[in-house]
């Protein structure tokens, strides 16, 4: 079946520091993949996206990295602040664009360390 | 733009109750969803919808119901609340096809006791 998986549940990091969030999916037919960053008590919010003709998109402070070989998706936050602490799901369309469905992530929590 | 909008933010249901959650747009989307996040778990997609008067289930759609009457609203119907039920429940719209970025609501969270 599909899955949409984070290699780390708890991610701890100092802020000023850069994090980087992990992901692997399992879908080869995926071609477009997401990020959504969750904070305490709201609905996701869109932090960037990629699509599979792509290995790097950025942002602003962040960028998300492709690595389709291994089936790899990761986001770094540059100078992690209290702010960027959050839930961060991964998401793919793994329908392959047969439908507007994301399968999402179980998530990774990021705690800034002042 | 309002964006997603839900109501009502928290409910407490008693076994068997039902409720409708409300869901309305205002950036004329295409799309509409309906998940639920348990805790410490990611989303579940429990029904969508790609147009006025065309709903389709999702991953997890035993227990509920949905309409989409018109492109703005999207309700979703609990007819016989039961405890597996408790959850925090979003809605997302998107704006087309191949458009795969989902605005999300900002929940509400349901307690069935």
């Amino acid at each position: 079946g599909e899955n949409v998986g984070l290699h780390l549940p708890t991610l701890s990091v100092q802020e000023g520091d850069n994090s980087i969030i992990n992901c692997a999916y399992s879908n080869s037919a995926s071609d477009y993949f997401i990020w959504y960053k969750q904070e305490s008590g709201k609905g996701p919010q869109f932090i960037i996206d990629i699509r599979s003709n792509m290995d790097k998109r950025q942002g602003q402070r962040v960028t998300v990295l492709l690595n389709k070989t291994v089936k790899h998706l990761s986001l770094q936050i540059a100078a992690t602040q209290p702010g960027d602490s959050a839930v961060y799901f991964c998401a793919e369309n793994s329908a392959g664009g047969a439908t507007n469905k994301l399968i999402f992530g179980t998530g990774t929590l990021l705690a800034v360390q002042p | 733009n309002a964006g997603v909008t839900q109501t009502p933010k928290f409910r407490i249901l008693k076994i068997g109750q039902s409720m409708t959650l409300q869901c309305a747009q205002d950036m004329n989307h295409n799309y509409m969803y309906w998940y639920r996040q348990d805790p410490g778990m990611g989303l579940k997609l429990i029904y969508y919808s790609v147009g006025a008067g065309i709903t389709d289930k999702g991953e997890v759609p035993n227990g509920y119901n949905v309409s989409r009457s018109t492109t703005e609203d999207f309700p979703l119907r609990l007819e016989l609340a039961a405890p597996s039920q408790t959850s925090v429940y979003f809605c997302a719209s998107s704006l087309q096809w191949q458009d795969y970025e989902q605005y999300f609501g900002p929940g509400t969270r349901l307690t069935v006791t």
